[in-house]
């Protein structure tokens, strides 16, 4: 079974609004990265966040951490066409073995 | 370029068949790995590896063979076709366990179909 689930499965929303989307998983991680992938192409790493941080920033995402409740959220703010793709949360032990969920599909319109 | 290098990028093959995914990497990264990704689904990892010379299953692994005989290379072979083995794979690998965390570089996919 699959380590991290997204939340929601799809996202609508226009350019300028600002993307919310959550993983939850089920074991204790080293590390927490996010990942994106547009339409037929390899993914693409945007942020890890490690284990005892709480928050990170990177740009226009801000990713935040709550090991308690085994939880992740990926805010894209200011959202563009170009962020139209798929975002994964993966999980990652200390070797770097990843645990994919099965992503949110977002989809910005101008 | 740097990076991780698979191929081919399309192939087609008949039940029954087999074949060998190719996957190199020239970052000198010690852990490699393979995923499936099937429509609607995130990656699941197949097979994967902390070094020359060791493998291990992931969470998908039947139907699926790998080795690696050095560290750039770590293919995958399909021993015998099936329908249900029609997917995109990527091939991916990361730096050193220095006990530091590290981001994955993923190859740009081969898309198998089995007919």
């Amino acid at each position: 079974s699959q380590q991290g689930e997204e939340d929601p499965q799809a996202l609508s929303i226009q350019e300028g609004e600002n993307a919310t989307m959550n993983c939850s998983y089920k074991t204790s991680i080293n590390n927490l990265q996010w990942y994106r992938q547009n339409s037929g192409r390899g993914l693409v790493h945007l942020i890890l966040i490690r284990s005892n941080e709480r928050e990170k920033h990177s740009g226009r995402l801000r990713v935040t951490l709550d090991t308690s409740k085994k939880s992740s959220s990926l805010l894209i703010t200011a959202s563009r066409a170009a962020d139209t793709a798929s975002y994964f949360c993966a999980t990652s032990d200390s070797w770097g073995k990843l645990q994919f969920g099965a992503g949110t599909q977002v989809v910005v319109t101008p | 370029n740097a990076g991780v290098t698979q191929t081919p990028k399309f192939q087609v093959l008949k039940t029954g068949q087999s074949m060998t995914l190719q996957c190199a990497q020239d970052m000198n990264h010690e852990y490699m790995s393979w995923y499936r990704q099937d429509p609607g689904m995130g990656l699941r990892l197949i097979h994967y590896s902390v070094g020359a010379g060791i493998t291990d299953q992931g969470e998908v692994p039947n139907g699926y063979n790998v080795s690696r005989s050095t560290t750039e290379d770590f293919p995958l072979r399909l021993l015998s076709a099936a329908p249900s083995q029609t997917s995109v794979y990527f091939c991916a690998s990361s730096g050193p366990n220095t006990g530091l965390p590290v981001d994955a570089f993923f190859g740009q996919g081969t898309r198998l179909t089995v007919v």
